[in-house]
């Protein structure tokens, strides 16, 4: 299983409300991380989890706030988002060797 | 991070061979050249990445060159499915992170 898993596929949510991406890969991979991409833009880094613990923030800003409850699990918490918030939101685990396994994706709508 | 420069786009015929080049001039002696696409829609894939010496797989054959300076990521038979984004990226291996350019968008016509 080569699958990372991450809901929703799509979160409309206004800015005052507290809502939770959810990432979940079981390749055993140590590593896990948070992008943000914009429509026709790369991909940029967020957050970097290495082994449970946050390694690399990129100077991200408090209202997003990344947990990794478990080796197979990241979570995003989103709370007073503003709609320049809205983009796609990539999360992605690392096999020892290198290769970096994506998920699709959650499509975030800030309103 | 060390950057790379793609071209903004490229184009080929289906069943035809595609050469996506990427220059990396100041790479560093421990630097990977890693390079993943995104199709519409989906989140980036995995294509291939090497340090030194070409490298095959199912997907591309990646050639890079003796000073390292630059490399090629070779599509054999270039398919409709093929048409993404192509990003050439440096970096290490295992747990490292991995940081994206621009990209070059590649068409494949039928």
């Amino acid at each position: 299983d080569t699958e990372v898993t991450q809901t929703p596929k799509h979160l409309v949510m206004g800015m005052t409300n507290k809502k939770s991406l959810k990432c979940e890969q079981h390749m055993g991979h140590r590593a896990m991380y948070w992008y943000k991409q914009k429509a026709k833009k790369p991909p940029e880094l967020m957050f970097v989890y290495s082994y449970e613990k946050l390694s690399i923030n990129e100077s991200v800003p408090s209202r997003f706030s990344p947990e990794c409850p478990n080796s197979s699990l990241l979570n995003l918490h989103l709370h007073a988002l503003q709609p320049e918030d809205s983009a796609l939101y990539l999360c992605a685990s690392s096999h020892p060797l290198g290769q970096k396994y994506f998920g699709p994706g959650t499509r975030l709508t800030v309103t | 991070d060390a950057k790379t420069t793609q071209p903004n786009s490229m184009e080929s015929n289906e069943e035809e061979p595609v050469h996506l080049p990427c220059n990396h001039s100041t790479i560093s002696g421990t630097d990977y050249i890693h390079w993943y696409r995104q199709l519409p829609s989906q989140g980036p894939e995995y294509v291939i990445h090497g340090l030194t010496s070409n490298v095959n797989n199912r997907m591309a054959s990646l050639a890079i060159a003796e000073d390292r300076k630059s490399s090629t990521l070779i599509l054999h038979r270039a398919t409709l499915r093929d048409a993404a984004v192509y990003y050439c990226i440096l970096g290490g291996t295992s747990y490292g992170k991995l940081t994206f350019g621009q990209g070059t968008i590649l068409t494949v016509h039928p």
